[in-house]
């Protein structure tokens, strides 16, 4: 059974950089069938994709956050890490990371449970 | 970008309503369209797939339908644990995008 787990500070102050790591087991991150998928929920929001990231480094960035945004696939580790820039209180949010498929099958099919990361001095 | 949007915004129910939920997408995605539950303090959970496949698991209640730029979900015969939120998104293309979301209340 796949499991993905969240990990990082809970609290990064404005302008500072936010960073998050996915752990995945029970399925490897090298998988050539699969995109490993940051989500973000603002407090009583909706959902909001953040971006996609291939396991050969390749990536689809949401364009509204796409220069501050850095994403990667660690296969060694079996990790997502996820790094985004100049943080506002806009940017507090639950991360999820996620899975979907590769080839046009861009529906989340696993889930890690989130962590909630707050902007805030 | 490919907007979504969903109607109601919230809707209340009791133990054995039907209740419809729609969702309208900006443009044609085909039946590229993906349904979610949410509930509070958890992650969201994959309901239906390319517009009307359930996902493993997913009760029969549950069905979806539609192509092109609307689509429906129905939850028929609501259970106590179907109270939750519901998000639709479209799995077309790059930037992904989720609608609003339809919040299912008890009545």
């Amino acid at each position: 059974q796949l499991q993905l787990q969240e990990s990082g500070p809970g609290l990064v102050k404005p302008s500072e950089t936010l960073s998050l790591t996915c752990t995945v087991s029970g399925g490897p991150t090298s998988s050539s069938y699969y995109y490993w998928v940051w989500i973000r929920q603002p407090p009583g929001k909706g959902l909001e994709w953040v971006g996609s990231s291939y396991y050969s480094g390749y990536n689809y960035h949401n364009p509204s956050l796409e220069s501050r945004l850095t994403m990667s696939v660690d296969t060694a580790k079996n990790q997502l890490s996820l790094k985004l820039t100049s943080v506002t209180a806009a940017d507090t949010a639950v991360y999820y990371c996620a899975r979907h498929y590769s080839s046009g099958r861009y529906w989340l099919d696993y889930w890690g449970q989130g962590t909630l990361v707050t902007v805030s001095s | 970008d490919i907007q979504m949007t969903q109607s109601p915004s919230s809707v209340s129910a009791s133990v054995g309503d039907t209740v419809t939920i729609t969702c309208r997408a900006s443009q044609g995605i085909n039946n590229w369209l993906v349904w979610y539950q949410q509930i509070p303090g958890k992650a969201p959970k994959l309901l239906i797939y390319t517009a009307s496949t359930l996902q493993s698991g997913v009760p029969s209640r549950f069905s979806g339908s539609g192509s092109g730029t609307d689509f429906t979900l129905t939850i028929s015969g609501l259970q106590p644990e179907d109270f939750a939120t519901y998000y639709c998104q479209q799995a077309n293309t790059f930037p992904l995008t989720f609608g609003p979301g339809t919040r299912v209340n008890i009545k």
